[in-house]
């Protein structure tokens, strides 16, 4: 069965520093892999998704991530954070076995410091 | 407008009452979910629709119940609410073979 890890619950990264919030996961099959922000009190909104093709994803706001099978790693990557990059970071899988729902990563708290 | 809503956004309920809470989509998304959201748990699968007429239970469905009479509508009911029910509540919709997933603006539910 999928799984998704989130292996930092609160990264903290000073105004314009890079940031980097890890994800693993866990399958037997291929997978589609995602990565979704909250800001305070709102929905989820998708920053970047891999479904297949280039390991490196590029997705809103300049965050990229990329796709590493040997690793089972999708990393989401910022090189320059901003205040306003402040929320909840939340990496989400889904296996091709037909339309199953996502499995949600316990999410990853930035805290962007000026 | 076009997009995903819920309401109320905001319930307070005592234990043992039932409550709806309402998730309508514009999209005509084959497939929708009702994920709850907890501290520490990130977010897990309560329930989830193919389509009309068609539901299968996710990880923490115990108390819940859903029905989905029309593609655009996915009612969410606890039937006798518990205090372990406080908790905001998110619905998503996505198209079929998309996999990507649209969600609502949450519902934040508490049980006194």
């Amino acid at each position: 069965a999928q799984s998704v890890t989130q292996l930092d619950s609160q990264v903290p990264v000073f105004e314009e520093a890079p940031v980097e919030l890890r994800c693993n996961y866990s399958s037997s099959v291929s997978v589609y892999l995602f990565w979704y922000v909250q800001y305070p009190n709102q929905g989820l909104q998708l920053l970047l998704k891999y479904l297949s093709g280039s390991t490196l994803v590029k997705g809103i706001n300049g965050f990229e991530a990329e796709f590493n099978k040997s690793q089972t790693s999708f990393h989401l990557r910022k090189p320059s954070v901003h205040i306003s990059d402040t929320a909840e970071y939340f990496c989400a899988g889904s296996d091709l076995s037909g339309n199953t729902p996502l499995v949600f990563g316990k999410g990853t708290r930035l805290s962007v410091i000026a | 407008d076009a997009g995903i809503t819920q309401s109320p956004r905001y319930k307070i309920t005592e234990t043992g009452r039932q409550v709806t809470l309402m998730c309508h989509q514009t999209w005509s998304h084959s497939y929708m979910f009702w994920y709850r959201q907890d501290l520490g748990h990130g977010l897990r699968l309560i329930y989830y629709s193919a389509a009309a007429d068609i539901t299968d239970k996710g990880e923490v469905s115990d108390g819940y119940v859903v029905s989905r009479s029309k593609t655009e509508n996915f009612p969410l009911t606890l039937e006798s609410a518990t205090r372990s029910q406080t908790s905001v509540y998110f619905c998503a919709s996505a198209g079929g073979g998309s996999y990507e997933q649209y969600f609502g603006p949450g519902t934040r539910l508490t049980v006194t």
